[in-house]
């Protein structure tokens, strides 16, 4: 399995507050994606990395931020969580062309209850 | 834009049987394409992808998919089916080009009786 850890990997929170998600990797991959999960909608990406400080939007990306300082740490941020965001957050790390794979393996998930 | 159609939410077959599970997509060029697979309460793990070459792709677990192009289809094949395949799939498109993401259909849930 590929080295993707997911942290918290359960959180409740309440509305209005912010929270932050973390996705580190082991694996040395150039880029990291940030999706969520919703019944009736598969996985949809929120926002994606192609390198430190470079990110880019996803198609669901109102309402979230991310950072990404170091190779292996990609952070998802609710800078005033809705409950609308609840839902299961997936991190998936790709090494891309570069890498001559092209394939994405994804992370554990965090389960994120908004009230 | 790219996107993918399962367009069955949910199947049910016996152990033993033969499984097809569809996936139909929309993509101006040849897309790369995938089959996911998860459990419940587990991310999702790759049974097999599709760039180029042989259009009959073989995957872990004893899975396989066929890209046919005149039909925009890519689906997925077991011949015989065991309890602990039961679980939800997703097909994904992806481009060929930067960061390489990806457009993952609404999934297909595997209910296998014995």
């Amino acid at each position: 399995d590929a080295g993707i850890t997911q942290s918290p990997r359960h959180k409740v929170t309440e509305t209005g507050t912010p929270v932050t998600l973390r996705c580190h990797q082991t694996e040395n991959h150039r880029y990291m994606y940030w999706y969520r999960q919703d019944p009736g909608h598969g996985l949809r990406l929120i926002h994606y990395s192609y390198g430190v400080k470079d990110t880019d939007k996803g198609e669901v990306s109102d309402g979230y931020s991310v950072s990404r300082s170091k190779t292996e740490d990609f952070l998802l941020t609710l800078e005033s969580a809705t409950s609308s965001q609840t839902s299961v957050y997936f991190c998936a790390i790709s090494a891309g062309f570069s890498g001559q794979s092209y394939e994405q393996y994804f992370g554990p998930g965090t389960r994120l209850t908004v009230t | 834009a790219q996107s993918v159609t399962q367009p069955d939410i949910h199947i049910t077959v016996s152990e033993g049987a033969s499984l097809e599970l569809r996936c139909n997509y929309s993509y101006g060029a040849t897309p790369y394409l995938f089959w996911y697979v998860q459990s419940p309460g587990q991310g999702l793990q790759l049974l097999l992808k599709y760039f180029s070459g042989d259009t009959l792709v073989q995957g872990i677990k004893g899975f396989e998919a066929e890209f046919k192009r005149s039909q925009s289809s890519f689906n997925l094949r077991k011949p015989s089916v065991h309890w602990s395949d039961a679980a939800e799939y997703f097909c994904a498109v992806g481009a060929r080009s930067g960061a390489n993401n990806l457009f993952f259909g609404t999934g297909t849930r595997l209910t296998v009786i014995p």
